[in-house]
């Protein structure tokens, strides 16, 4: 274990249901983001909280939805998902608002059906 | 933007023998550079990155890194590759905001007993 925990670790749902994925990280870090992982494509920076503070959002589709209700926690509110959105959603946290690198969960396969 | 490029879907080399993993970069001002590798089913983990100081970064697991200004390069290496080394590697570059890491798409590493 990284000391950033995310579950589910597999999720399928169909496209009209509505579900959550979760992240935990008990590192003391300040800020935590979601990444979509894709075969063959970069990494997509979904969200970023730092202090609990949404800092960024990168045009992501309103069919998601986060939450940072503490530093402790992140979660990322799932509804309508397209089987497009089927992919593996990682979580990271890092020590400050300016990156000097990241520890990350071993992430949800979600598949949307 | 701050960007990298991995122009390498996959690389291939035999156990025992050196291996280097391409990564360039694109930014504006001074590069913070990373390495992170991925193991099947598993999230992200560090391997080293470069801030300032020596072109050559030393890191987990016997991997290094080259930092080249002229050539905005930045690539992985390790003088005798181990079967235990196949993975997914991923080269980051830091936002310019500071918020965040900027991925390339990977490069599947896989070594030959």
């Amino acid at each position: 274990e990284t000391g950033v925990t995310q579950t589910p670790r597999h999720l399928v749902m169909g496209m009209t249901n509505k579900k959550s994925l979760k992240c935990e990280q008990h590192l003391g870090h300040n800020a935590m983001y979601w990444y979509k992982q894709s075969a063959k494509k970069p990494l997509e920076l979904m969200f970023v909280y730092s202090l609990e503070e949404r800092v960024e959002n990168n045009s992501v589709p309103s069919r998601f939805s986060p939450e940072c209700p503490n530093s402790s926690h992140l979660f990322l509110h799932l509804h309508t998902l397209q089987p497009e959105d089927s992919a593996l959603y990682l979580c990271a946290s890092s020590q400050d608002r300016q990156v000097y690198g990241y520890t990350f969960g071993s992430g949800t396969r979600l598949t949307v059906v | 933007a701050q960007s990298v490029a991995q122009p390498e879907d996959q690389v291939n080399v035999a156990e025992g023998n050196p291996l280097t993993v391409k990564c360039t970069y694109s930014v504006s001002g001074n590069p913070y550079l990373f390495w992170y590798v991925q193991y099947p089913n598993r999230g992200l983990q560090f391997l080293l990155k470069y801030i300032t100081g020596d072109n050559l970064v030393k890191g987990s697991y016997g991997f290094e890194a080259e930092f080249n200004k002229s050539q905005t390069s930045f690539h992985l290496k390790k003088p005798s590759a181990l079967v235990s080394d196949s993975a997914l590697y991923f080269c980051a570059v830091r936002r310019n905001s500071g918020y965040a890491l900027n991925f390339g798409k990977g490069t599947s590493l896989l070594v030959t007993p």
